[in-house]
């Protein structure tokens, strides 16, 4: 069991580009999510995966955000016309899901600077 | 909204010393989970706990779930410099649910030499 996995681990760049980030879940985990995290605050919901379905998103992942797991597997983040205030780290989690107890496992992160 | 309130945010002591984070809500969650996290990388799970009332031990921390599953505290007992790193507290919302975590804003703890 090698663990979430997340890359790049960190990416620069200039205002208005785009971005793409790829997470590799634990395997045959089928829930994923994606969460941001700011400096000195806990990481918060961005969207989820159950399967390839998307089922839920937060008012946070704005129209330039998109999220995608076309397989069930991995699952890619996209932003596009980066803004200053998307620089934050991106964490992906995944769970197995059993029962009541919904414990997520985290990969490293991709850290996001955008200048 | 659900919130998760940590205290204190930030604490810093002396190797040896215990204490105690807490992790607060008025509203009640199926499962709380604990991370540490360390700069630059994902929180890394510590415990996860299910039951009201219930008490698990790792090592020299004890994690407590209040009776009403809206509460929680982490213990540690005669801190390591190793213990430093930032603690946080996420509740999940319940099965038929996402299971989302809701996550509290974290307890940076320095342990000093």
């Amino acid at each position: 069991d090698t663990g979430v996995s997340q890359d790049p681990r960190h990416k620069i760049t200039k205002r208005g580009q785009n971005v793409t980030f790829r997470c590799d879940p634990i395997s045959e985990h089928n829930r994923l999510y994606w969460y941001r995290q700011t400096l000195g605050q806990g990481p918060e919901f961005l969207t989820y995966f159950q399967n390839e379905a998307q089922l839920e998103k937060s008012r946070l992942l704005s129209d330039r955000f998109s999220a995608e797991r076309p397989k069930g597997s991995f699952s890619t983040l996209e932003i596009q016309r980066t803004e200053q205030g998307d620089s934050a780290m991106y964490l992906c989690a995944s769970s197995p899901r059993r029962g009541n107890q919904e414990t997520q496992y985290f990969g490293p992160g991709t850290r996001l600077l955008v200048l | 909204t659900q919130l998760l309130e940590q205290s204190p945010q930030f604490l810093s002591i002396q190797e040896g010393e215990n204490l105690t984070v807490y992790c607060n809500s008025s509203s009640v969650f199926s499962s709380l989970q604990w991370y540490r996290q360390e700069p630059g990388e994902g929180p890394v799970l510590l415990v996860t706990v299910v039951t009201g009332g219930e008490v698990k031990k790792l090592k020299r921390l004890t994690f407590q779930f209040g009776d009403a599953r809206k509460d929680s505290s982490l213990h540690i007992t005669a801190a390591q410099t190793g213990d430093t790193g930032l603690y946080l507290c996420a509740g999940a919302q319940g099965s038929g649910n996402t299971g989302k975590l809701i996550f509290g804003q974290g307890t940076t703890l320095q342990v000093k030499p």
